[in-house]
């Protein structure tokens, strides 16, 4: 079975700039989730989606924003960017609707903001 | 909102040698507490989960323990091995129906042969 797939892993963007990362969950999850991960702030919850449907929102400003499509992908997408905003953005999927049980993660989209 | 401490921040142990980490929550709504492990330039993966109506649960050389009423976890690992080098994040979330994990700060555990 294959893992959860981020694309692209690594990117370059300038200040202004926005960016669009993609998500491909294990096949059967439905529920997808996003973090961003930095040295200084560690592992912070950015959104959930599932059945096309956003059930969460982290404590993030409306420059980030997400969906999730029919057949469960998901993108994320930064709008301009901020120096700040460099960071490893992390897709997580699972199978259960709740709170509980595994979140398999993908192995991320390093972002640098020049 | 939630938050959770996580101590220590770093922690270097020689190989055999026990190692415990500790995590404070702040809501008592939370119910669900697991512990992930990341190795470097790896993603992060679950190692032991814990639900709020259990103290403890043991996986071979990983133990989680949970004190409802002061709020706190802790990992305990046993004859710590080399392989067991990495950050490991505790994490909280409540039922809510959502999935939310609100992750510690990390400890950076080294396994010194």
């Amino acid at each position: 079975k294959a893992g959860v797939t981020q694309t692209p892993r690594y990117l370059i963007k300038t200040r202004g700039q926005q960016v669009t990362l993609s998500c491909s969950p294990i096949s059967g999850h439905r529920s997808v989730s996003w973090y961003q991960q930095t040295p200084g702030q560690g592992l912070q919850f950015l959104f959930e989606y599932f059945s096309e449907t956003q059930r969460n929102k982290g404590n993030f400003p409306g420059r980030f924003s997400g969906r999730q499509f029919s057949n469960s992908r998901s993108e994320m997408n930064v709008s301009t960017l901020e120096l700040g905003d460099s960071a490893l953005y992390l897709c997580a999927s699972s199978l259960s609707q709740g709170n509980t049980g595994e979140l398999f993660f993908g192995e991320g989209s390093r972002l640098t903001v020049l | 909102g939630e938050n959770v401490e996580q101590h220590p921040s770093t922690l270097s142990v020689q190989e055999g040698d026990s190692a415990v980490i500790k995590c404070t929550y702040s809501d008592s709504a939370s119910n669900y507490f697991p512990w992930y492990k990341q190795e470097l330039g790896k993603r992060p993966q679950l190692i032991i989960d814990i639900r709020s109506n259990v103290g403890e649960k043991k996986d071979q050389r990983i133990a989680v323990t949970l004190n409802k009423t002061a709020k706190h976890f802790s990992l305990h690992i046993t004859e710590t091995q080399p392989e067991d080098s990495a950050v490991y994040f505790c994490a909280a979330s409540k039922n809510t129906g959502r999935r939310a994990l609100t992750f510690g700060s990390g400890t950076r555990l080294q396994v010194q042969p």
